[in-house]
């Protein structure tokens, strides 16, 4: 699975859009990009996914490049209760069920 | 709630003891998952169940051994654990195994190795 780089932590304040860019230069073609959210001591939760443009839900929307090297999660106007790690995952539609987590970025909500 | 259960949510176990954690899941789900999350480090994927049969086995020592009686259930057994194997210890499930991105995960077991 390709690796991806997020940032380590980030700070927003509550009613703010926060954007979570991450990396995956080696990103393949049947590559998926896929998007989980994880409050301490829970397990983590599906967010988004998506290959290209754009994607939208009733949570977030993620921004995918034309060459799909990388993908920005956007949260709009956070709350205290999205602080919480996010990890930023890619794969290919073939594999045995490997999600490849990463250190995430920790998000802090301020008030 | 993610129709994934898990019990015990906390456990401490000496070495010499032999324990087991439940997971249960009533999502209609194929395939199932043990997880391990320890302290600062990320999730590390241990075993991974399709249809109850075992499809991945991530180098997991042989003092972990995972059981699939049925699709619903899946159960992690635990015998002559190491302090360093205190961890959050996370099930999931998804639709199928593969194409898997969209796995539901339990609140997991929190377990210390004394």
């Amino acid at each position: 699975l390709a690796k991806t780089t997020q940032p380590i932590s980030m700070d927003s304040y509550e009613g703010q859009e926060v954007n979570i860019t991450c990396s995956h230069n080696n990103i393949a073609t049947n590559d998926y990009i896929t998007w989980y959210q994880q409050f301490p001591s829970q397990g983590p939760r599906f967010i988004i996914q998506g290959y290209k443009t754009k994607v939208t839900n009733e949570v977030a929307s993620l921004f995918i490049p034309a060459d799909r090297k990388s993908s920005t999660l956007s949260l709009p106007r956070v709350s205290l209760s999205d602080t919480a790690v996010y990890y930023c995952l890619v794969g290919d539609s073939g594999n045995t069920g490997k999600l490849i987590f990463g250190q995430g970025t920790t998000l802090q909500v301020k008030p | 709630e993610t129709g994934v259960t898990q019990t015990p949510r906390h456990l401490v176990m000496g070495m010499t003891n032999k324990k087991s954690l439940k997971c249960e899941q009533h999502l209609g789900h194929n395939a199932m998952y043990w997880y391990k999350q320890s302290a600062k480090k990320p999730l590390e994927l241990m075993f991974v169940y399709s249809l109850e049969e075992r499809v991945e086995n991530n180098s997991v020592p042989s003092r972990f051994s995972p059981e699939c009686p049925n699709s619903s259930h899946l159960f992690l057994h635990l015998h002559t654990l190491q302090p360093e194997d205190s961890a959050l210890y996370l099930c999931a499930s998804s639709q199928g195994h593969i194409e898997s991105y969209e796995q539901y995960f339990g609140p997991g077991t929190r377990l210390t190795v004394t």
